[in-house]
């Protein structure tokens, strides 16, 4: 079965500066995506930056940035100049072996910006 | 257009009980998923429809959970005489190609006393 592991349940950084969250994921594919997805409060799941596996150059969103190894599986989060609107769960996630488009979830890690 | 809704926001079932929760996806969105995001945890997939198909349902925990989307927009997720580990808050979600990200609705907390 696939996993997703987020080994870091909660975290937290001060206004301003970086945070990097991780991600390692297990898969036999050669072919995928990855995702990042954040949950405010509110409970709405936004899509934050999007990885494609046969893309060696990392994704760039803004202040959001990735750091991919694939052979190594892992699949980190950085924020740089980090805001108190970024305080929310993320969630790494990536689609299910078998050409299923079913999103595997990690665990999620609790971020919280401080003033 | 809009972005995906769902209804209603909030449900308190009493055990026993059946529930229908709806789903608006995005107008054009191909397909549809549902998930089970229990308090703290991530979502976890329950089905899954590409138009009015149902590909996937590997994910429903038992057959009191029951989906379908007959025309292929709108979508209900229905659970016959609930119990109180139904409780949890059900997300839907819709995307337009394979790969490409799933756009999520706000989730429907359901809670079974």
């Amino acid at each position: 079965a696939q996993t997703v592991t987020q080994s870091q349940p909660e975290m937290s950084v001060q206004e301003a500066e970086t945070v990097t969250l991780s991600c390692t994921y297990d898969t036999s594919e050669n072919n995928y995506y990855l995702f990042w997805y954040k949950q405010p409060p509110s409970r709405q799941m936004i899509l934050v930056i999007r990885q494609e596996a046969y893309k060696q150059q990392n994704a760039t969103e803004n202040r959001f940035s990735v750091n991919f190894q694939k052979a190594a599986k892992s699949f980190s989060l950085k924020i740089s100049d980090s805001q108190l609107g970024d305080t929310a769960m993320y969630f790494c996630a990536f689609p299910s072996q078998g050409g299923s488009e079913k999103l595997v979830f990690g665990k999620g890690t609790k971020l919280t910006v401080n003033p | 257009g809009a972005g995906v809704s769902q209804s209603p926001r909030y449900k308190v079932a009493k055990r026993g009980q059946d529930v229908a929760l709806r789903c608006d996806p995005i107008s054009g969105h191909v397909s549809l998923f549902w998930y089970q995001q229990a308090l703290g945890q991530g979502p976890e997939f329950l089905t899954y429809f590409q138009n009015e198909a149902q590909l996937d349902k590997s994910g429903l925990p038992s057959d009191r959970f029951f989906a379908e989307r007959p025309e292929g927009s709108v979508s209900t997720l229905k659970i016959q005489r609930t119990q109180q580990e139904d409780s949890a808050v059900y997300l839907c979600a819709s995307s337009q190609f394979r790969g490409y990200e799933q756009f999520f609705g706000p989730g429907t907390r359901l809670t079974v006393l």
